[in-house]
């Protein structure tokens, strides 16, 4: 069964300071791993997609990172904002999904503190 | 990026009543789009893949008959919930995809928070 774990379910930083947040999937083979931010009340928005052949991807303050052998990815926020207090998901496309069906992250809850 | 909007952002309604959600593509056209569901604290659960001039294809669990999905047009998709109960009140968020069948990026609509009384 496809699956996309993401660790911490939550975390609280202080304005300023970076944080990385991980996601360990067992979606194989699969067409590209994204990372969305998701505001409270609102739809996601992609901030990241990345292929399996890339292994860094960065926009704005937000890098992503893919690791294809180990099945992992992460998303480092450096020098974070008080805007940056959202859910991150995580969101691998399999290959050949029917449909066309994404796997989604629980989500992890930041929270960014003055 | 493409833009999905959806309307409306919000609604009240009372039990036993239907509501409609509407998912539009502005600047593009969506021959399948996603509706999905979430609760508070948990991920987006898909409910639906509306095909353009097809019947919708409904996840495990999805009652048809209670979510009616319509897909009239390369721009807009339609969710009705019909005889809504308080168990219904949830986040609605719906998805487009960019490209062709072997293309799979979706952007998402920016939602809408039903709640039902």
């Amino acid at each position: 069964k496809n699956q996309v774990e993401q660790s911490p379910q939550s975390l609280i930083i202080l304005e300023g300071k970076n944080c990385t947040l991980q996601c360990n999937y067992t979606v194989s083979p699969f067409s590209n791993l994204r990372w969305y931010k998701q505001d409270t009340g609102r739809g996601p928005v992609s901030l990241t997609i990345m292929t399996f052949s890339e292994n860094t991807k960065s926009n704005g303050r937000y890098t992503a990172t893919l690791d294809a052998d180990t099945k992992q990815s992460s998303l480092h926020i450096t020098a974070s904002q008080l805007s940056d207090s959202a859910s991150y998901i995580c969101v691998v496309s399999p290959l050949k999904a029917a449909g066309n069906k994404l796997t989604f992250g629980g989500g992890t809850r930041v929270l960014v503190k003055p | 990026g493409a833009v999905v909007s959806q309307h409306p952002s919000w609604v009240i309604c009372k039990s036993g009543t239907s509501v409609k959600i509407e998912c539009r593509s502005l600047d593009f056209q969506a021959t399948t789009m996603f509706w999905y569901r979430q609760f508070p604290k948990q991920s987006l659960m898909l409910m639906a893949t509306s095909n353009e001039g097809s019947k919708a294809t409904y996840e495990q669990g999805v009652e048809k008959d209670k979510f009616l999905i319509n897909h009239a047009s390369l721009t807009l998709s339609t969710l009705t919930v019909t005889s809504a109960h308080p168990e219904d009140s949830s986040f609605y968020i719906c998805s487009a995809r960019v490209g062709g069948r072997n293309h799979n990026e979706q952007f998402f609509g920016p939602g809408t928070r039903l709640t039902v009384l």
